[in-house]
This record gives C-alpha cells, structure tokens and sequence, in this order.
C-alpha cells in the first residue's frame, strides 16, 4: 500500500526548461516537506507546508517553487534548472510538525540534459 | 540546531549485533534524537526516537546516556538486507535536519 507517491520517479528535462515534480499521499497527513538529495549526500530540507502554510528554507534557491493544491497533492517546480539541480528529490508527510516519524516516498530521479 | 557527527561507514557480519554512535554534543534542551534507513534509490524509513535514557522497539534499541551528548542505535543480529545509510538527526520534534550518515555494510 503506496502511502507517499511521488511521479515520475525519473525525469528528464533541459537545462533552462521548466519541470514539475509531483507527489500525492493517501495518509491525510498535514504535513508536506520537499528534500533534494544528491549522490551520496543526505537530504537537505528545501520547504514544507504545515496545511496551507508554506515554510521555505532560507538557503533555497528562488528557482525551486512549490504548490499545494489540497491535502493530498504537493508540486515542487524547478523554474530553470542548471545542471546543479539534478538530484534526487523526495517528499515526505508527517501527522503534523510535532510528529514524527516523516513518511517518504521514493523519489524523484532528475536529470538535466 | 544541534550538529551531530557520525561515522562515515561501518562494516559488520550476519549476525553481529551493530553499534552506530552519533555524537551531538551542543544538543538543547527541547531536542530529540530520531533515526531513519536508507536503502539505494529510496526514500528514508524512519527507525527510532528518543529523548534520554533508552527506547526500544522491534527492529532496533536507542541508548541515550543522560549527559544526551550522544546517541547509540543498535541494530540485535544484522543481516545482509540491513546494509544501508542510517542517519541521526537531532533537533526539536519539529525542525530536525538529517545529518551525513553512516553506511553500513553488512557482510556474509
């Protein structure tokens, strides 16, 4: 039972062309959180929303935007990606902020051409 | 937040029990200290939490001395399908950053 589903798990863009990463949970959590996580790295933290609430961290670039439509779904877009930007990028959900654990899903595989 | 410090890999074999210590020596007061797996081309599958002295669950104890300057997982007889990056994160319940991990190799 897939609780956090992220699509697609790879993607290909170009350098410079706008990509939307999405991710949907079937838990009700209030709790939505993006990381980026490159090759042998941990993740890093870029947002989350706590409901509507949108918590940006304050090393993020401007080029990574998110949107939250509902509950269920989360967006991460990448306005103009540099080769930088390719990664692996995770969402996760938590019941709330004072709740662990963090429910990930397998993430999205970028690559930039 | 609280900066922890871990070993960078470790190397162990089926059956052993597995020690990781993770050293976070200017820890607060309000913080927590959780564990979570990563296995390749995965999201991390959260572990344990603790506070202070010791928790315990079905895959794993966490040993906190009460001084809380540091943390010891235990991974009970390891097998191959344990070898993974464990990482521990240290912060208030709700703000904790994920550390640079441990990988753990578990060998037949």
């Amino acid at each position: 039972d897939a609780m956090v589903i992220q699509n697609p798990r790879y993607q290909v863009t170009q350098f410079g062309k706008p990509v939307t990463l999405s991710c949907s949970q079937t838990l009700n959590h209030n709790v939505m959180y993006w990381y980026q996580q490159k090759s042998s790295q941990a993740p890093k933290l870029l947002f989350h929303y706590y409901d509507k609430d949108f918590n940006n961290e304050a090393d993020t670039p401007d080029n990574f935007q998110s949107r939250r439509p509902n509950t269920s779904f989360c967006f991460l877009d990448i306005r103009s990606p540099g080769l930088g930007d390719a990664a692996m990028y995770l969402c996760a959900t938590s019941l709330s902020r004072a709740a662990q654990p963090q429910h990930f899903g397998d993430g999205t595989r970028l690559s930039i051409l | 937040l609280a900066k922890t410090t871990q070993p960078i890999s470790m190397d162990s074999y089926e059956g052993q029990e597995v020690n990781i210590t993770c050293s976070h020596n200017n820890i607060a007061t309000n913080d927590y200290i959780t564990w979570y797996q990563q296995f390749p081309s995965q999201g991390p599958r959260f572990i344990i939490q603790g506070y202070k002295t010791k928790v315990t669950n079905e895959v794993a104890s966490l040993f906190i001395p009460a001084d809380r300057k540091s943390s010891t997982l235990s991974l009970p007889r390891v097998s191959l399908s344990d070898t993974a990056v464990y990482y521990c994160l240290v912060g208030e319940i709700d703000d904790m950053r994920f550390g640079a991990g441990t990988r753990l190799t578990v060998k037949p």
